[in-house]
């Protein structure tokens, strides 16, 4: 079993539409989580940290579930920029990316 | 900050040749990774420093690969030699501490043919 698994989709929705990704995680001692977007051809970047009681920064929000060991991210009112790949980064002692999530917000 | 700077950009070279990348972390930021990227394998920590010192290399493929941090505000990534298998996007990161946000450079394309 992968250290950090996603969906690697593609998603493909339409402008407006609400989209939701789940990551999950196999070391229970996990402290940190992240989400990093990375478009075509360009490095990741960080898109927001998790937080254990979820936090939100304007349309996107990300939860935590320590129970199930899974992160979230919501993403609503979705735009045409925000298409790009979403990766889930888990941390105890170093930092495991998952493979990525692609999205594309169509017209 | 001018952010993590990586050289060179792009780098095509033949097969057996021996390939450096190059890397200057963040000022101040004590961990440095190296990732390769493909399409296949999505990203992959190859390995990474703190202080200068190699503290997990577990991800190195194999002895063609070597890494090296002379200083705190240089790294060097080595193919020796090159094969074709070795073509992937290569990134250089920094943090930090181990946990912390990872800034990453613009990476490295390399090809070899």
């Amino acid at each position: 079993r992968k250290e950090v698994e996603q969906d690697p989709g593609p998603f493909n929705v339409p402008e407006g539409a609400t989209v939701a990704f789940n990551c999950t995680y196999s070391n229970s001692a996990s402290q940190s989580f992240f989400w990093y977007r990375q478009d075509c051809r360009k490095e990741p970047k960080l898109l927001m940290s998790v937080y254990s009681s979820g936090n939100e920064d304007g349309r996107f929000t990300a939860q935590l579930n320590r129970a199930s060991q899974y992160i979230s991210l919501l993403i609503r009112d979705s735009k045409l920029s925000d298409s790009a790949t979403y990766l889930c980064v888990v941390g105890h002692n170093d930092m495991r990316f998952g493979a990525g999530t692609r999205l594309t917000v169509k017209p | 900050d001018a952010g993590v700077i990586q050289s060179p950009r792009h780098e095509v070279t033949e097969m057996g040749q021996e390939v450096t990348l190059r890397c200057k972390p963040i000022s101040g930021h004590d961990y440095l990774f190296w990732y390769r990227q493909t399409m296949m394998r999505g990203l992959e920590l190859l390995i990474y420093f703190n202080n200068n010192v190699p503290i997990d290399d577990s991800g190195m493929p194999e002895d063609r690969f070597s890494a090296k941090m002379p200083n705190a505000s240089f790294s060097t990534l080595k193919i020796q030699p090159s094969e074709p298998r070795d073509s992937a996007v290569y990134f250089c990161a920094s943090s930090f501490t181990e946990a912390d946000t990872q800034y990453f450079g613009p990476g490295t394309r390399l090809t070899v043919l």
